[in-house]
């Protein structure tokens, strides 16, 4: 089955500098992944997601990376808000998991002012 | 538009007790789900359902059960419940496959403590 691991649990950043968070997967099948941020006392909330084919995808002041080579994946945040403090997942889909997504543990991210 | 309504939102049970988690979507989605979070062990599939009339098993399927007999419902019952399952529950719903931006759609979970 899949695995997915994240580099660290926990994320401290000044305002306005660039965030970096990374996770890990196990099984070089997966072919779609996705980043969700997870504010407490809420659901997580879809950011943005990549397919395999793909290396790189740009949202708002977001970006996910995808290095297929050593089953890589990250999550750029641009210019980090205090409103983006909050708890980031990744997720992926595996060849044998259908439609089910696979989470992370979690990254906690604090922007101090 | 509201998306995925998870009731309730806080609950305290006794141990032994029984209670039905809804959770109710209207995005006309096949596929719904239920997690439950915990801390430093993320989000674990308790039980799926790929349409009405449809469960299966996920990852910690024990000591809970469910059912889908409308497509925009999906209830999580515990028969009898245990202090191991207090915990976060969270239901999501989505299409079926993988559709680039759509993913899961995640309710704002029930927080459920047994004593």
């Amino acid at each position: 089955g899949e695995s997915v691991g994240l580099h660290l649990p926990t994320l401290s950043v000044q305002e306005g500098d660039n965030s970096i968070i990374n996770c890990a997967y196990s099984n070089s099948a997966s072919d779609y992944f996705i980043w969700y941020k997870q504010e407490s006392g809420k659901g997580p909330q879809f950011i943005i997601d990549i397919r395999s084919n793909m290396d790189k995808r740009q949202g708002q002041r977001v970006t996910v990376l995808l290095n297929k080579t050593v089953k890589h994946l990250s999550l750029q945040i641009a210019a980090t808000q205090p409103g983006d403090s909050a708890v980031y997942f990744c997720a992926l889909r595996g060849e044998t998991s259908g439609s089910r997504l696979t989470f992370g543990e979690g990254t906690q991210l604090t922007v101090n002012p | 538009n509201a998306g995925v309504t998870q009731t309730p939102k806080f609950r305290v049970l006794k141990t032994g007790q029984s209670m039905t988690l809804l959770c109710a979507q209207d995005m006309n989605h096949e596929y719904m789900y239920w997690y439950r979070q915990d801390p430093g062990m993320g989000l674990r599939l308790i039980h799926y359902s790929v349409g009405e009339g449809t469960t299966a098993k996920g990852e910690v399927p024990d000591g809970y059960n469910v059912s889908r007999l409308k497509k925009q419902n999906f209830l999580l019952g515990l028969e009898s419940a245990a202090p191991s399952q207090t915990s976060v529950y969270f239901c999501a719903s989505s299409y079926p496959g993988t559709y680039q931006g759509y993913g899961y759609t995640f309710g704002s979970g029930t927080r459920l403590t047994v004593v």
